[in-house]
């Protein structure tokens, strides 16, 4: 069970757009659709952009939007706003030895900055 | 509303254990799974432990199988996590969570607002 992989941090000017990658195994991202990403403000509790890899809750803007390949999910915020800069965190169900999903994993977390 | 209220966090010496709790409230507690998810201070989050709505399945993360146990009473609308034997790297806030689909697809739908553990002598 090892975490997933993230870029430390991403950088866009407001109006642009960015895209965090996460990065994981065939026994995680690669066996199942479940790609959730968080937006974490300093002190706060994470807060769910995307579920099942690109589902968004009621309430979550359409500039968030979630995409997978193989073993790496992506996250796109389009339209960057200041409010936007915050920790972004992955995760995914995985299963041990090809069993059923029986653990979660994170990534390390992706600090973005709006220029 | 849904509200998820952590407590019993502080401060307890290297080897020691700590019970941490988290009462619900707004929501039929009995019908949904809940997770532990902790940060250590300035690091990412890290999923430790799930439980099924009943109570009856349980999951655990390689970092604290066999030190760490968790439990619900839903007479209590309250989650435990029991902590033994805890070392410095186990220093962190400790989130509660609760799931509307499923815990171990990772997605939580509520989180508390965190509990802090300090391990030190």
């Amino acid at each position: 069970q090892s975490a997933l992989t993230q870029p430390p941090s991403a950088s866009g000017s407001p109006g642009q757009s960015v895209t965090i990658s996460c990065t994981g195994t065939r026994s995680d991202i690669g066996s199942y659709n479940y790609v959730s990403w968080y937006q974490q403000h300093p002190g706060k509790a994470p807060k769910v952009l995307i579920y099942e890899v690109t589902k968004r809750p009621s309430g979550v803007p359409d500039r968030f939007s979630g995409s997978k390949s193989g073993n790496t999910a992506s996250l796109t915020v389009s339209g960057l706003q200041a409010e936007d800069e915050a920790d972004y965190y992955c995760s995914s169900g995985g299963s041990n030895s090809g069993g059923s999903n029986n653990y979660v994993l994170f990534g390390g977390g992706t600090k973005l900055t709006v220029l | 509303e849904v509200q998820l209220l952590e407590s019993g966090g502080g401060l307890v010496q290297p080897g020691g254990s700590l019970r941490l709790s988290c009462a619900a409230s707004g929501i039929a507690f009995s019908s949904y799974p809940m997770s532990w998810v902790r940060q250590p201070p300035g690091k990412g989050l890290e999923w430790l432990s799930t439980v099924s709505a009943g109570g009856g399945n349980t999951y655990y993360s390689d970092s604290v199988k066999g030190r760490f146990t968790i439990s619900r009473d839903n007479s209590k609308n309250t989650l435990y996590l029991q902590m033994n034997s805890l070392g410095a790297e186990d220093t962190a806030v400790y989130y509660c969570a609760l799931c509307i689909i499923s815990c171990l697809r990772g997605y939580v739908d509520y989180w508390g607002q965190g509990s802090l553990v300090t391990v030190s002598s």
